[in-house]
This record gives structure tokens, C-alpha cells and sequence, in this order.
């Protein structure tokens, strides 16, 4: 089984909300990502967890704030965005942050109005 | 970002024609991978390759990794429908003891007509 979920599927929020994504996998593996993707772009990274720690923040603002409350879960907390990071945001995972594969789920579609 | 050159950007053929994408970087990774991508859905896994060399089939899909670590081609034979999607590669590099990063190619688009 290399199924990862994300939740929700689908979210609109405003620039004054407070929202958050949520990851999960229960293939036992150790390190998690957050991804961002824009229309015929390919995924860019924005953290890493390995071992429930923080590993690689690549530069993300400050309104996307991470959480990994256990090795199967993984957060992204949104507050005050902007409609430029409407997007869909794709968690995946691999064994470790290794030289491991990563496994994707299917991601939360985000529009910001 | 960085990303990887990756060719053609995209494909319009026949059924049951063969296809060739191939990735091209300036820098070596430890780690290629091919992932595919339909419309409002994450990157499935195809191939993973993990030498230098290394020629890898999955199906109708054949992989290989090349010989200066720094390319990859992926080959479809016998398209089919199902096949229409977006192809990415991806190579990885072990950035820490404990994190590696993927950097993506550009994709290729591919759509096959019946």
C-alpha cells in the first residue's frame, strides 16, 4: 500500500481566514513534504520533515506554517494569504529523506480569493 | 526554482505509436524518477532508478538512468488512450544526512488520439 491522503480536496478561503491542510500515511514512513504546484508547472518543494523534525524550509513565507504532530501526520496551517498562492499543494512521503522514493497524494486544490 | 530540461513539452500521436521523453542536467543525482500526472490529481511513481547505467521496465515503460548520472530518457510502447497525462522526471540528491530534494523536469504533455 503506498496510499498518502490529503484533506480536504477542495478549499476556498479568504485573505482574512485561518485554514488548514491536512496529510496522513500509514506506510510507516519517517519523512513527509509539503509541495506546491501551479497550473502546468511542475511541483516545487516548501518543507521537509524527517523524524517529526524539520529538515528544509525552502523560503516559504510566513502565512504557511508547518506541523508535524506525529510520524504519520503532517499540517500546513494558512493564515492571511494572497491570491497568488491559489494552487494545489500536494503532501507526499517516503521511507526516509533519504535517497527514498516520495509517494504523492492527490492534493488540496486552494483558491484564495 | 531549479528545474530539469526535459523534452519534447509535448506529444500529440496515434495509438500504438511508441514515445520517447528524455531529462537532461547540468548537475548529478543519486536518484532519477518518472512520475505521471493526470488533471487534479498528485504525481503517480512510474519508474524509480537508482544506478548510474541502470535500465529499468515497468509494463509497456522502460526507463534508464545515464551513464553521467546527470540523464534519463523514459520510453512508452504501444500507446494507449490511458496514457494521456503529464510526464515528469524528476532526479534527487541527497541534501543531508537526513533530507534529500527532488528537482522536477518541465513535463511532457502527452495526448494520444485514436
Amino acid at each position: 500500500d503506498t496510499e498518502v491522503t490529503q484533506t480536504p480536496k477542495h478549499l476556498v478561503m479568504g485573505m482574512t481566514n485561518k485554514k488548514s491542510l491536512k496529510c496522513e500515511q500509514h506506510m510507516g514512513h519517517r519523512a513527509m513534504y509539503w509541495y506546491k504546484q501551479k497550473a502546468k508547472k511542475p511541483p516545487e518543494l516548501m518543507f521537509v520533515y524527517s523524524y517529526e523534525k524539520l529538515s528544509i524550509n525552502e523560503s516559504v513565507p510566513s502565512r504557511f506554517s508547518p506541523e508535524c504532530p506525529n510520524s504519520s501526520l503532517l499540517n500546513l496551517h494558512l493564515h492571511a494569504l494572497q491570491p497568488e498562492d491559489s494552487a494545489l499543494y500536494l503532501c507526499a512521503s517516503s521511507q526516509d529523506a533519504g535517497t527514498d522514493t516520495q509517494y504523492f497524494g492527490p492534493g488540496t486544490r486552494l483558491t484564495v480569493l | 526554482g531549479q528545474q530539469l530540461n526535459q523534452s519534447p513539452q509535448s506529444m500529440f500521436i496515434q495509438e500504438g505509436e511508441d514515445v520517447s521523453m528524455n531529462c537532461t542536467s547540468s548537475s548529478i543525482f543519486n536518484t532519477w524518477l518518472w512520475y505521471k500526472q493526470e488533471p487534479g490529481e498528485g504525481p503517480v511513481l512510474l519508474i524509480a532508478l537508482y544506478k548510474a547505467g541502470e535500465l529499468t521496465s515497468n509494463g509497456r515503460l522502460t526507463a534508464q538512468f545515464g551513464i553521467t548520472r546527470k540523464d534519463s530518457f523514459l520510453n512508452i510502447s504501444a500507446s494507449i488512450p490511458s496514457d494521456v497525462g503529464i510526464y515528469f522526471c524528476a532526479g534527487q540528491l541527497l541534501f543531508t544526512g537526513t533530507a534529500s530534494k527532488l528537482t522536477f523536469g518541465t513535463g511532457t504533455r502527452l495526448q494520444v488520439t485514436l
